[in-house]
């Protein structure tokens, strides 16, 4: 069965960086376009960044260009995202996501939490 | 693209029917003549859930009370008689424009 299981999450301060990694299992990761949204607490899904399945294609929502970069390894079945000069407002549980066809999103891991804090 | 879903929350009865808007600031229709409007459930502490997509077709596993309707910029999800596993937020969402955008959730509570 389809799996993503995010990692790398956790406590960071402002302006540092964290790298987030998702591992897929159950279905061929390399044909597959892949997506991260946030969930800030308490707050509605914000999609932040997709990759195309041979990670050629990729991109950002505006609150995130410069600053986050989405990756993949496809021998490894892994999904990245690294994300530097975090902000307080970064503050979010993120998930990975697969993008099916038609596009949707129709499987979607865990989360990982990460927050930003001084 | 702005989503935007009415009501924000909706008590519901058990075994009674409930309804949740999504309205569009644009319309949906792809180039290909697709509508790409999903909605998704997001269970208390759980992550998101695909429902339906293309505004009306099941995703594997999703019980039958479950249905979409709608065009152009307004859509329907039904639940025909809600059941307590039912009780979540659930969300439209669209990919028919880049940037993908989602609504802003409703909240079914018994």
């Amino acid at each position: 069965q389809v799996q993503l299981v995010e990692s790398g999450g956790g406590v960071v301060q402002p302006g540092r960086s964290l790298r987030l990694s998702c591992a897929a299992s159950g279905f061929t990761f390399s044909s597959y376009a892949m997506h991260w949204v946030r969930q800030a607490p308490g707050k509605g899904l914000e999609w932040v960044a997709v990759i195309s399945y041979d990670g050629v294609g990729k991109h950002y929502a505006d609150f995130v260009k410069g600053r986050f970069t989405i990756s993949r390894d496809n021998p490894k079945n892994t999904l990245y995202l690294e994300m530097n000069g975090l902000r307080v407002e970064d503050t979010a549980v993120y998930y990975c996501a697969r993008e099916g066809l038609p596009p949707n999103m129709d499987y979607w891991g865990q989360g990982t939490l990460v927050t930003v804090s001084s | 693209i702005v989503l935007t879903q009415t009501p924000l929350s909706s008590p519901v009865t058990l075994g009674q029917p409930a309804s949740i808007s999504c309205r569009s600031s644009q319309g949906l229709v792809h180039s290909d003549g697709n509508t790409y409007l999903s909605w998704l459930q997001q269970r208390p502490g759980q992550p998101p859930r695909l429902l339906l997509y293309k505004i009306s077709n099941p995703f594997s596993g999703v019980p039958d009370r479950f249905s979409g309707s709608g065009a152009g910029t307004d859509f329907t999800l039904k639940i025909s008689r809600v059941e307590a596993e039912d009780v979540g937020v659930y969300y439209c969402m669209q990919a028919t424009h880049f940037p993908w955008t989602f609504g802003q959730g409703t909240k079914v509570e018994i």
